[in-house]
């Protein structure tokens, strides 16, 4: 089975600080790439997911991911967060055709203001 | 458009009461899938459906178990509740989209289940 990991559990920053979160996988067929953001006290809502095509992917907000398949990686990344991105963040992993995706542990994001 | 919508949003249920959760969806979505959600343990799938009348088992299913006789609801059912089921429970469906590419998932708000 494959397995998703997060490394980073708890991140602080301040404001205007630039931000990457790790998120590695183990399959090593085609894989779709989420990454979903928890505001507090919400559900989760699609930040960004990568399919084909172009490795780096912009989504919402000003988050960007790159897929970097020789690293088995999908890392998100925004260069500079504010208060309001204070939430927990998952990446999850789609093996190609399966519709069933494995989520990391999730990061818990705090921006100090 | 209310998306996937859960009731209830909370419940606290003594040891050995039964429950059912229902989800809704009105985007006439195939997929559904039901998660729990742990501190520290991130969302572990518990069951999902591909489609009406379908229904298969996830990575915790034990002690849990589904029903998708239409394909705009979900149930979770908990026969006989335990503390360690004792977690905010969130619905998601999707649609397989096509060949090229998979939809992504949309989440309700979550039901806060609390086991006494």
């Amino acid at each position: 089975a494959q397995s998703v990991s997060q490394h980073n559990h708890h991140v602080i920053l301040s404001e205007a600080a630039s931000l990457e979160l790790g998120c590695n996988y183990s399959y090593g067929g085609t894989v779709n790439l989420f990454w979903y953001v928890q505001y507090p006290g919400q559900h989760l809502q699609l930040l960004l997911k990568y399919f084909s095509g172009d490795p780096l992917v912009k989504g919402i907000k000003g988050f960007e991911a790159e897929f970097i398949k020789s690293k088995f990686s999908f890392n998100l990344r925004k260069p500079s967060v504010q208060w309001s991105d204070t939430a927990e963040y998952f990446c999850a992993v789609e093996t190609g055709g399966s519709y069933i995706p494995t989520f990391g542990r999730g990061t818990s994001l705090i921006v100090h203001p | 458009n209310a998306g996937v919508t859960q009731t209830p949003k909370f419940r606290v249920l003594k040891t050995g009461q039964s429950m059912t959760l229902l989800c809704a969806q009105d985007m006439n979505h195939e997929y559904m899938y039901w998660y729990r959600q742990d501190p520290g343990m991130g969302l572990r799938l518990i069951h999902y459906s591909v489609g009406e009348g379908t229904t298969a088992k996830g990575e915790v299913p034990d002690g849990y178990n589904v029903s998708r006789l239409k394909k705009q609801n979900f149930l979770l059912g908990l026969e006989s509740a335990a503390p360690s089921q004792t977690s905010v429970y969130f619905c998601a469906s999707s649609d397989p989209g096509t060949a090229i590419s998979n939809q992504p998932q949309h989440f309700g708000d979550g039901t806060r289940l609390s086991i006494l």
